[in-house]
């Protein structure tokens, strides 16, 4: 059974910071991987989607990395702002029997303090 | 505004009665995915359709749980005889044929007292 696991569970920067948000997940097999933001009390909006032949995609501030051996990836954001502050979701598109459903994290609360 | 919508935003019922959400796919959308989402924790799978059949469901969809996506389209996601324990944020997603990632839509938020 695909496991997902985000670390930190929540982090607090001030403005301006680079920082890193942690996914891994258990079972390499997968078709891609996907972060999506969450504002409180609001649904998913995605902002990377990375296949499994890629290593990394690019948007805006926005950076995510894949290295599907070692079962992690990495959403990089530079120079962060306070409206960056929401939950970050990480989740994987499995292969086989669960090639059409995600596997989510937890999250990370993010907060970014001007 | 051409995303997915969902209706009603919000729902609040008492326990032991019935309740139904609807979903709006991005039209063209073949896929159309339902999960549960309670608080602090991720998204979890519920159901999936491709067009009008489904074709999965989570063993966290008990009996009382039903879905349905009558020619393809919209898609209505009802529980029966609700319980406390099915206060969540119900989100649906939708997937062109095409590609793997989902669209998700702004959630239904059920509260049961």
């Amino acid at each position: 059974k695909q496991e997902v696991t985000q670390i930190p569970a929540a982090l607090s920067v001030p403005e301006g910071e680079n920082l890193v948000l942690n996914c891994s997940f258990t079972d390499s097999a997968i078709y891609n991987l996907q972060w999506f933001r969450q504002d409180p009390g609001k649904g998913l909006t995605s902002l990377l989607l990375i296949q499994s032949s890629q290593r990394e995609q690019t948007s805006g501030r926005l950076n995510a990395s894949l290295d599907k051996s070692s079962g992690r990836s990495t959403l990089y954001i530079a120079a962060s702002q306070p409206g960056d502050s929401a939950t970050y979701l990480c989740a994987v598109w499995g292969v086989g029997g669960s090639n059409y459903k995600l596997t989510f994290g937890k999250g990370t609360l993010l907060t970014v303090n001007p | 505004d051409t995303g997915v919508s969902q209706n009603p935003r919000h729902k609040i019922t008492k326990r032991g009665q019935n309740v139904t959400f609807r979903c709006d796919p991005i039209s063209e959308h073949n896929r159309l995915y339902w999960y549960r989402q309670t608080l602090g924790q991720g998204p979890e799978f519920l159901t999936y359709f491709q067009n009008e059949a489904q074709l999965e469901k989570s063993r966290l969809l008990s009996d009382r749980f039903s879905a349905e996506r009558p020619k393809g389209s919209f898609s209505t996601l009802e529980i029966q005889r609700t319980e406390q324990g099915d206060s969540a944020m119900y989100l649906c997603a939708s997937t062109p044929g095409s590609s793997y990632e989902q669209y998700f839509g702004p959630g239904t938020r059920l509260t049961v007292t």
